[in-house]
């Protein structure tokens, strides 16, 4: 069973600092990573994906990819209350049905 | 932007009943989906669906469920003799091709109570 796992928190953070996020996967063999953010009571929202070792920035949002040490993390660079939110890791399975693998979400709460 | 739509946004039914959620999928995508997600727990794969047939299906998408493209547009769920359990927000969700490496667009949900 393919698994992808996350700390729940929920993290807690200061307006304005470094949120870090972080995400294990099992399968040695995914390709490709998924962050969505998810609003309470809201379906998932994609944030940012990537598919080479490495750091992929995209405005606030730098995700990290480690495939050797199978984690991925996404940082949230000067945290805004707005970013309060669950953050979800996915991971495809390569099965024909090309299904979503998520990890149970890690709780970001941004204080003001 | 086009978007996933879902309807019915939410649905209170009777334990026992039959219940159909119905998607619209963005237009140009080939690939369906049905998620679901029980309060507080992970997102979890229910069933994909390509060129009018099932590609894959998890555990949980017993007898009780069954999916149908009934015209070109529409991708509808079908949760016969509904049990408590089944109390969960689903969520339907198309994609352009096959995942690897393409995005999945989620809908906003429809939000089912059995009672």
């Amino acid at each position: 069973q393919k698994e992808v796992e996350q700390n729940s928190g929920p993290l807690s953070v200061p307006e304005g600092a470094i949120a870090s996020l972080n995400c294990t996967y099992s399968d040695r063999g995914s390709q490709s990573f998924f962050w969505y953010r998810q609003y309470s009571g809201k379906s998932p929202e994609l944030i940012m994906s990537i598919y080479s070792n490495g750091d992929k920035e995209d405005g606030r949002f730098t995700a990290q990819l480690n495939k050797a040490s199978q984690y991925v993390s996404l940082l949230i660079r000067d945290s805004q209350p707005s970013d309060s939110a669950t953050y979800l890791c996915a991971v495809p399975s390569y099965n024909q049905g090309g299904k979503l693998i998520f990890g149970q979400g890690t709780e970001l709460s941004v204080k003001p | 932007e086009p978007e996933v739509t879902q309807t019915p946004s939410h649905q209170v039914t009777q334990m026992g009943q039959e219940v159909i959620l119905r998607c619209v999928p963005i237009s140009n995508h080939l690939y369906f989906y049905w998620y679901r997600q029980i309060l507080g727990q992970k997102v979890e794969f229910l069933v994909s669906f390509y060129n009018n047939e099932i590609s894959e299906k998890s555990e949980i998408f017993d007898d009780q469920f069954s999916v149908e493209r009934p015209d070109g547009s529409n991708f509808t769920l079908k949760i016969r003799s509904t049990k408590l359990e089944d109390s969960a927000m689903y969520f339907c969700a198309s994609s352009e091709t096959r995942i690897s490496g393409n995005t999945i667009y989620f809908g906003e949900g429809s939000w089912l109570t059995v009672v």
